[in-house]
């Protein structure tokens, strides 16, 4: 079963930051955070990870809360291109590496 | 440097056949994962394959099968097509396993009839 928990779907303006909360109450000392998102039946694209420290890219932003049992994705300035799946994965530390999606978030951005 | 590449991108086969689909690995990439991702729902871990070897596997039949081979490239055979086995197939490559970012391909879109 996923560790985390998304908001089923979230609209955002264009041009306007889009905030995507998580929450993964049970995460690991050791696990990361990962974000993927999806656009519609593509492969999963890559967006950013981080274990304890707020992290950002070219893409986005990820705040994790000092307890570590949530974070944000944050995309600084939404496009109609950034309408997607989003998905938050806390990523199993076995051998394997696995990543586990969830349901994911449906971020629509409108003009 | 190019990406995680699959083929075919359809499929259309009719239950009790056998399917074999493709996967070739980004550039120094020595791990490939594959998913299964039927509509409306997450991608599900099905196999992992490390230098040549199935690193680990999540619930999937036997007749969910693999190959990795010295270039690192990927198949996935999938025998006793049902109908449920209709899904998009995605491969993601990485570093290594563990905890090495994964990258994900296109996918393939496997009908089954």
């Amino acid at each position: 079963d996923a560790k985390t928990t998304q908001p089923t779907s979230m609209d955002c303006a264009e041009g306007r930051a889009a905030n995507l909360p998580c929450n993964h109450s049970t995460i690991s000392g050791n696990e990361y955070v990962y974000w993927y998102r999806q656009i519609h039946s593509q492969g999963p694209q890559y967006i950013i990870h981080g274990l304890k420290n707020n992290e950002t890219n070219e893409m986005a932003s990820l705040i994790i809360t000092e307890d570590r049992k949530s974070s944000t994705l944050i995309l600084p300035h939404a496009t109609l291109r950034d309408t997607a799946v989003y998905y938050c994965i806390v990523r199993v530390t076995d051998s394997w590496g696995k990543l586990q999606f969830g349901a994911g978030t449906q971020v629509v951005v409108t003009p | 440097e190019t990406g995680v590449t699959q083929s075919p991108t359809h499929l259309i086969k009719t239950r009790g056949q056998q399917v074999t689909l493709r996967c070739s690995s980004q550039s120094g990439h020595n791990t490939v994962s594959w998913y299964q991702q039927a509509l409306g729902q997450g991608p599900q871990f099905i196999f992992q394959y490390y230098r040549e070897e199935e690193n680990g596997r999540g619930n999937f039949p036997p007749r969910f099968s693999g190959l990795q081979f010295p270039n690192y490239s990927s198949e996935l055979n999938v025998n006793a097509l049902e109908l449920d086995d209709s899904a998009l197939y995605l491969c993601a490559s990485s570093l290594s396993f563990s905890t090495d970012t994964q990258y994900f391909g296109p996918g393939t879109r496997l009908t089954v009839l």
